[in-house]
């Protein structure tokens, strides 16, 4: 059974980078087949993709947020990240890691969610 | 990439049948067969609940169906039953992304 879990600060003062990984187990990144997602969710508001990235380190990124974002992979520890620069208040959000099959285009395995609050 | 439109509320009362609608565009939702449904109750992840349109994933009740018709996808829950009440939020691909509908919340009277 694939499980994933975010983990990183859960206060960012603003203008300052957004940093958090998701470590993955009970299955392998480099397996192929899927990409590795960052998707968020602001205060009783909807879901929005972040992007994801492939084990070879190609990535995609929604163009809303493109300029602001980076996503890493680092296979040997089984974990990739998400960056997220200059942020503001309107950057709080829950923050969900996600495995997104290339096949089947669908997010069957999901973290458990990590709010990160922007406040100084 | 606008997000997909969904109605923010639908309601049922236990037994019967609701449809939820997923308008999108021939970018995303009428030009793949890439639509997916999340059931997320508060404070939980999101479910993956059907998947390509119309497959629904191991344990997943087939009181749950899907469909497509042009640029709208829909999901019905038949049936309706209390632990059902939940928002969901249909999801497509579309051109190396992803987007997501802005959620419905479905209540069961």
């Amino acid at each position: 059974q694939v499980q994933l879990q975010e983990s990183g600060p859960g206060l960012v003062k603003p203008s300052q980078t957004l940093s958090l990984t998701c470590t993955v187990s009970g299955g392998s990144i480099s397996s192929g087949g899927y990409y590795w997602s960052w998707i968020r969710q602001h205060p009783g508001k909807g879901l929005e993709w972040i992007g994801y990235i492939y084990y070879s380190g190609s990535t995609y990124y929604n163009p809303s947020l493109k300029s602001r974002v980076t996503i890493s992979v680092d296979t040997s520890k089984n974990q990739f990240s998400l960056k997220l620069s200059s942020v503001t208040a309107a950057d709080t959000a829950v923050y969900y890691c996600a495995r997104d099959s290339i096949e089947e285009q669908q997010l069957e395995y999901w973290g458990q969610g990590t709010l990160v609050t922007v406040s100084s | 990439q606008s997000a997909l439109t969904q109605p923010a509320s639908v309601s049922g009362s236990p037994g019967q049948s609701i449809t939820i609608s997923c308008t999108g565009t021939s970018s995303d939702v009428g030009g793949y067969n890439y639509v997916s449904w999340y059931q997320q109750h508060p404070g939980k992840a999101p479910k993956l609940m059907i998947y390509e349109v119309s497959n629904r994933p191991s344990g997943v009740s087939n009181r749950f169906s899907g469909s497509k018709s042009g640029n709208t996808a829909s999901l019905t829950i038949s049936g309706l039953q209390a632990e059902d009440e939940a928002d969901y939020y249909c999801s497509s691909y579309t051109s190396s992304s992803r987007v997501f509908g802005g959620g419905t919340k479905l209540t069961v009277l």
